[in-house]
């Protein structure tokens, strides 16, 4: 059974600084793809990676994949307080499966 | 261009009442899903279809039916409703072969007294 977590859960950071937001998951794959999500509203897609050693990157956020490890990684540089949201990575594979997502990282950027 | 729309977008039932979500996507997608969001869970998923006239058990199913008897629409039933399916409810549609990221509308916020 395929199983995705991401840590951290919630994640405060200042403005101007940078951090990384992790997700693993349990079966091989190699399609993970980033959604970001504000209060109250729907998902937004960010990244679709779909191979080992896969890098986007989309203004300050950067996201990669390293298929042998069963981990992606979603960077963000010199955070601003527009990045505040939900960020959720999900996983599927090869065939008709749909995604399943981690139960997603809560970041606040504060001043 | 739409893209996918859940109707209706808040609703409240009593117990034991009954009520159809209905999603619908104007892009011709093949693969349909319905997933719920609850607080500290993540998105979790209910049922989905890949193909008109197919339908899948997810995650969690039970207390939930769904039809999907038009390739663009997709419909998910609560028979009988319990205040644990009180939550947020996203549809999503995606191409039809993997590699492609889902497409969500904007949720339907149910409430369940």
């Amino acid at each position: 059974e395929l199983k995705v977590e991401q840590n951290p859960l919630f994640l405060s950071m200042q403005e101007g600084k940078n951090y990384t937001i992790y997700c693993n998951y349990s079966t091989t794959s190699d399609r993970l793809y980033w959604y970001r999500q504000d209060p109250g509203k729907s998902l937004e897609s960010l990244f679709v990676l779909l191979s080992n050693g896969a890098v986007k990157q989309e203004g300050r956020l950067m996201a990669s994949l390293d298929t042998k490890a069963r981990l992606s990684t979603l960077h963000i540089t010199a955070a601003v307080h527009d990045l505040s949201a939900t960020y959720f990575c999900a996983v599927d594979q090869a065939g008709n499966t749909p995604l399943v997502f981690g139960k997603g990282t809560r970041l606040s950027v504060i001043a | 261009n739409a893209g996918v729309t859940q109707t209706p977008k808040f609703r409240v039932l009593k117990t034991g009442q009954s009520m159809t979500l209905l999603c619908a996507q104007d892009m011709n997608h093949e693969y349909m899903y319905w997933y719920r969001q609850d607080p500290g869970m993540g998105l979790r998923l209910i049922h989905y279809s890949v193909g008109e006239g197919t339908t899948a058990k997810g995650e969690v199913p039970d207390g939930y039916n769904v039809s999907r008897l038009k390739k663009q629409n997709f419909l998910l039933g609560l028979e009988s409703a319990a205040p644990s399916q009180t939550s947020v409810y996203f549809c999503a549609s995606r191409i039809g072969t993997g590699n492609t990221e889902a497409f969500f509308g904007q949720g339907t916020r149910l409430t369940v007294v």
